[in-house]
């Protein structure tokens, strides 16, 4: 089956843009978490979504926020975009919750984002 | 507040020794905890988990809460076996948190 699909892969903004990144888990999963990837802080969590509702958030500020649809698919928005927001940002899917088992989550390859 | 600490960044050890990579946690109660792996080029998967008492690729690795460690061993590391490899924990408030990783090289 398909995996985790992120998109875009790559992108350029500049400071004060606003950006939108997309999640497609596998098929079935209903728990989508995502990650901010830096080579300072390691992989950091941001939020994870089940069944469209916001289980757990990160110590991120309100800049970042993420909503689910019904279908399970998963978007993550950053406004006011700092240069410090250029990071991988990862997205992982699971069957059941991360807060409800120790279960597998299984990754996407990531949307790599810089900002100007 | 809950931390997983990766002591060492790099790591490098020859094909058929044995390998430990450590990992130490901060957390009052009782942890989950995971062991992840980013192969070159490859999506960061699942490698074990405490409560399965797995071996995966020939890797163990014991919760000792004492020591509040989670080391991940091989006795006969394979070039195979070069990676990235993080540590994570999930607590009570069911975040997932993750150390720095350690970078192992397995050289022939």
């Amino acid at each position: 089956k398909a995996g985790v699909t992120q998109t875009p892969r790559y992108l350029i903004k500049t400071r004060g843009q606003q950006v939108t990144l997309s999640c497609s888990p596998i098929s079935g999963h209903r728990s989508v978490s995502w990650y901010q990837q830096t080579p300072g802080q390691g992989l950091q969590f941001l939020f994870e979504y089940f069944s469209e509702t916001q289980r757990n958030k990160g110590n991120f500020p309100g800049r970042f926020s993420g909503r689910q649809f019904s279908n399970s698919r998963s978007e993550m928005n950053v406004s006011t975009l700092e240069l410090g927001d250029s990071a991988l940002y990862l997205c992982a899917s699971s069957f059941l919750s991360v807060a409800g088992v120790a279960g597998e989550l299984f990754f996407g390859e990531g949307s790599r984002l810089t900002v100007l | 507040a809950q931390r997983v600490t990766q002591p060492e960044k790099l790591l490098s050890v020859f094909k058929g020794a044995p390998v430990e990579l450590k990992c130490n946690y901060s957390y009052s109660g009782s942890p989950e905890l995971f062991w992840y792996v980013q192969y070159s080029r490859q999506r960061l998967q699942l490698l074990l988990r405490h409560i399965s008492r797995e071996s995966i690729k020939g890797f163990t690795a014991d919760l000792n809460k004492g020591e509040t460690s989670f080391h991940l061993k091989k006795p006969f590391a394979q070039e195979e076996d070069s990676a990235m490899y993080y540590c994570a924990l999930i607590g009570s408030n069911y975040k997932l948190t993750f150390g720095k990783g350690t970078l192992l090289t397995v050289n022939p």
